[in-house]
């Protein structure tokens, strides 16, 4: 069955350490996207990318970096520049039509 | 102001009980989606509407594009239909990312 795999589930980082979350399509979508959810607030798009070997910042990228060297992944790396960086990560895809599907989400916590 | 406001934030209901959320938009939109996201944290589409009205199973969805202002509805609820509901738009151009409300947190109990 297509789908996206996002991994890990759950991610502890150490303050300092940069970490990278996994995401990957098997749909043939052309577009992919990065969103954080903190409590209370709804997604914000952090990147996104409508092409291979191109990406655009989102609302929120400060602290983040993206890669898309292949169709079917799109990882993000959460820096340590970012400050804040507990929160919860989705990553979506859409194909040039429209409809989107989305990820299991990864909760990460700086310990 | 929020691009994408829904209403209410929290919802309680008894099982059994018709529930209705609301969703209104101040942008163009292409569509716009429903998406029910689990204490787990993944998220499943429920619906996407350009106009009109669609219906699955107990889950009913509206739009009106003149008023910006979409429904969601759950006939019968019940304790598994307890999430949070979000709704989403996407703008006037395919492959554009999402813009979401906060999300509606429903608790239906037995």
């Amino acid at each position: 069955d297509g789908g996206i795999t996002q991994s890990p589930k759950y991610l502890f980082r150490k303050e300092g350490q940069n970490v990278t979350l996994s995401c990957e399509q098997n749909l043939n979508h052309d577009a992919m996207y990065w969103y954080r959810q903190d409590p209370g607030q709804g997604l914000r798009l952090i990147y996104y990318s409508q092409i291979v070997n191109d990406f655009q910042k989102g609302d929120i990228a400060e602290g983040y970096s993206v890669s898309r060297e292949k169709k079917e992944s799109f990882p993000l790396t959460v820096t340590s520049a970012q400050k804040n960086p507990t929160a919860f990560y989705l990553c979506a895809s859409s194909p040039v039509a429209y409809g989107y599907t989305f990820g299991s989400g990864t909760r990460l916590t700086v310990v | 102001k929020n691009e994408v406001e829904q209403s209410p934030q929290n919802l309680t209901a008894q099982e059994g009980e018709f529930i209705t959320i609301n969703c209104s938009y101040s942008v163009g939109i292409s569509a716009l989606h429903w998406l029910q996201q689990h204490p787990g944290g993944g998220i499943v589409s429920l619906f996407m509407l350009s106009s009109g009205k669609k219906k699955h199973g107990r889950l009913i969805a509206t739009i009106n594009i003149q008023e910006k202002h979409s429904s969601l509805h759950i006939t019968a609820s019940h304790p598994r239909d307890s999430a949070v509901y979000i709704c989403a738009v996407s703008a006037n151009q395919a492959g554009t990312a999402l813009i979401f409300g906060k999300g509606t947190t429903l608790s239906v109990s037995s």
